[in-house]
């Protein structure tokens, strides 16, 4: 199957900084990318849909000027948490539709990002 | 609002036993229903996937069993192993929406040897 990367796979932050989360599709190309937060013991929560060369989309209740997502190739999109709080502690995923946006296929997802922000 | 609810939430099975993981839906325009397998600290993993032309589809010891009348679909196990404990996430989307998925809650499997 198809492979999606994420660096770094864990990070520890001081409160106040910014952290960035890079989601790569290693074999195909991916004009949308989408990411999730997953507190423990929960399910995956959508916050925004990152589209090549355009604006992400966010979810309701999901603040654009503290997540900033950056979709700057085919194969490459960044989330990043500015001023990071404790609270913003989560394990957050991407995942990529092999095909594109435009196509039916399955969901690849990557191995996830564990931020602890002190 | 949850767009697809998820039973039960936890699910202990002994090995080799059956394990059925129950999920509901409302919206009719979904046509997408994937169920994933996420080991703790792991991204989720496809399993098994199904569209609403078909009732059921089988890979190995994994089967879905759809019934589109109902809006349900379910996750069933045959032979659980130890090496199956882990959360099961059904989900489902629609092509129209550029397959932005909806998760279920969860399930947390625990097969005891």
């Amino acid at each position: 199957g198809a492979v999606v990367s994420q660096h770094p796979s864990w990070v520890i932050c001081k409160s106040g900084t910014s952290v960035k989360i890079e989601c790569r599709s290693l074999d195909f190309q991916a004009t949308t990318m989408f990411w999730y937060r997953q507190f423990p013991k929960q399910s995956l929560m959508l916050m925004a849909t990152s589209n090549e060369g355009s604006k992400a989309t966010y979810e309701q209740g999901v603040e654009k000027d503290k997540f900033l997502i950056n979709h700057a190739s085919l194969t490459l999109s960044t989330l990043t948490v500015t001023s990071a709080h404790p609270e913003d502690s989560s394990f957050y995923i991407c995942s990529a539709p092999k095909g594109g946006s435009s196509s039916y296929n399955e969901q690849f997802f990557g191995p996830g990002t564990r931020l602890t922000v002190l | 609002q949850q767009q697809v609810k998820q039973s039960p939430q936890s699910l202990i099975v002994q090995k080799g036993g059956i394990s059925i993981i129950n999920c509901a839906y409302e919206n009719t325009a979904f046509d997408y229903f994937p169920w994933y397998q996420q080991f703790p600290g792991k991204g989720p993993a496809l399993l098994i996937a199904i569209r609403p032309d078909v009732s059921e589809k089988k890979e190995g010891r994994f089967t879905i069993s759809f019934n589109k009348s109902a809006k349900q679909f379910s996750l069933h196990i045959m032979d659980s192993q130890p090496g199956d404990s882990a959360t099961y996430f059904c989900a489902a989307s629609m092509w129209a929406t550029g397959n932005q998925f909806y998760f279920g809650t969860g399930t947390s499997l625990t097969v005891i040897p």
